[in-house]
């Protein structure tokens, strides 16, 4: 079947410090791979994506590569900001007329100055 | 800004009553899904409509019932409230909903019921 495995949180960093939330996946077929960000009060956004094996998704100076021989896409940040604190959601998608999108349970990231 | 327009943003309600929640997706996007967020099980898939008919459902009660309209906007029907149905739910829409586009969401409904 398809799920979605990522690191527990809660977790809690200083400010510049490097971000690692790591993201694991079991999946029939080739899945996209996403990460989405959940602020307060607010719904989950697109952070970044990868389509295939060996794509790496960036943005916001956050990035993850999709690394097929160890089904793993793993969210980093070289330096965080308080602003990014929030909510981090791995997810995947096939390709069905079944469900199509599966997400993890959520990493809640604090960053104190 | 998602483009995605989820309406009313909280509800409270009491037990037994019947809510509607209402989802406008972002102009172009043809599928609409909704999701229950709450916090001890996490985002949970509940049903799918692309282009007004109904394409997967997920772990939806039979409380619930929603349709995508000529429009295509959503509603989902919440009937007959349980304590338990106390929960964030949300609206994603996206292009072709086969699985090949990014989901984008809307802000969620938070429904209190009491």
């Amino acid at each position: 079947g398809n799920s979605v495995t990522q690191m527990e949180g809660p977790v809690t960093l200083s400010e510049e410090a490097f971000l690692t939330i790591n993201c694991t996946y079991t999946a029939t077929g080739y899945p996209s791979l996403f990460w989405y960000v959940q602020y307060p009060g607010e719904g989950l956004q697109l952070l970044l994506k990868a389509t295939k094996a060996d794509d790496k998704g960036s943005n916001k100076g956050f990035e993850a590569t999709y690394r097929k021989e160890t089904t793993s896409f793993h969210l980093e940040k070289g330096s965080v900001q308080v602003s990014d604190s929030a909510v981090y959601f791995c997810a995947l998608s096939v390709v069905s007329t079944g469900n199509q999108f599966y997400f993890g349970t959520g990493t809640s990231l604090t960053v104190i100055p | 800004d998602s483009g995605v327009t989820q309406t009313p943003k909280h509800l409270i309600t009491a037990t037994g009553q019947r809510v509607t929640l209402r989802c406008s997706p972002r102009s172009g996007d043809l599928s609409v899904y909704w999701y229950q967020q709450s916090l001890d099980q996490g985002l949970q898939f509940l049903i799918q409509y692309y282009n007004g008919e109904e394409r997967a459902k997920g772990n939806i009660l039979e409380r619930f019932s929603a349709q995508q309209f000529p429009d295509l906007h959503s509603e989902l029907n919440l009937s007959s409230l349980e304590l338990g149905d106390s929960a964030l739910y949300f609206c994603a829409s996206s292009v072709e909903g086969t699985g090949n586009s990014p989901l984008h969401f809307g802000n969620g409904t938070r429904l209190t019921v009491t």
